[in-house]
């Protein structure tokens, strides 16, 4: 089955600088992958999500890249703000009308 | 985007006992889902509910101990059967609309 690594598990940033988390799959037929925001105690929010028919997507300060040959996609964070701090999951679909596989999470701290 | 009602929000039960969780859509929605997420851990899927059909579930998780109901296309309940301090943990149902979407889960804890 379909197995999503994500990196890294805690990340630390300056308010303003970038950050960026990775993930990789397994299963070459996944043809979606979501990110998703979860803030302590709340439940995970969808954020930015990317199908396999595309190579990038941004949408303000947020920017989702995928390479499918190299199986791995990445979230990118601009000018970050304290608010952005939560952690971040990410996620591919198999195929179909299967659950989708989350990564581990990414625990972001930005710092003012 | 679907928005998805969770009940109770949080809960203190005895070992032995049980607990089912609620889960309301407000739209239909073909694919409905259970998680439980440990504090501080990543999302595990516990099964997909199955609108007239038994769940589909995950490997480690049985019926008996998680019966799951999918009477139709908005309501979904979870039980935790036969609980234990284990047992303690975030319950969160999904529902499949384009996306996954998150109810506000169920907090959990088994004395």
């Amino acid at each position: 089955g379909e197995n999503v690594e994500q990196h890294p598990s805690t990340l630390s940033v300056q308010e303003g600088d970038s950050a960026v988390i990775k993930c990789t799959y397994s299963d070459s037929a996944s043809n979606y992958f979501p990110w998703y925001k979860q803030e302590l105690g709340k439940r995970p929010q969808l954020i930015i999500d990317i199908r396999s028919n595309v190579g990038e997507k941004k949408d303000q300060r947020i920017a989702v890249t995928l390479n499918k040959t190299a199986k791995h996609f990445s979230l990118h964070i601009t000018e970050t703000q304290p608010e952005d701090s939560a952690v971040y999951f990410c996620a591919a679909r198999p195929s179909g009308n299967t659950p989708l596989v989350f990564g581990k999470g990414t625990r972001l701290s930005v710092i003012a | 985007s679907a928005v998805i009602s969770q009940k109770p929000s949080r809960d203190i039960c005895q070992r032995g006992t049980s607990l089912t969780i609620q889960c309301q859509v407000d739209s239909q929605v073909t694919m409905m889902f259970w998680y439980r997420q440990q504090p501080g851990q990543s999302l595990t899927l516990i099964a997909t509910a199955n609108q007239g059909s038994e769940a589909t579930y995950e490997s480690g998780f049985v019926i008996d101990k998680f019966p799951i109901s999918r009477p139709n296309l908005t309501f979904s309940t979870l039980t935790v059967s036969n609980m234990s301090p284990e047992d303690s943990s975030i319950y969160l149902c999904s529902a499949e609309q384009e996306t996954q979407y998150f109810g506000p889960g169920t907090r959990l804890l088994v004395l």
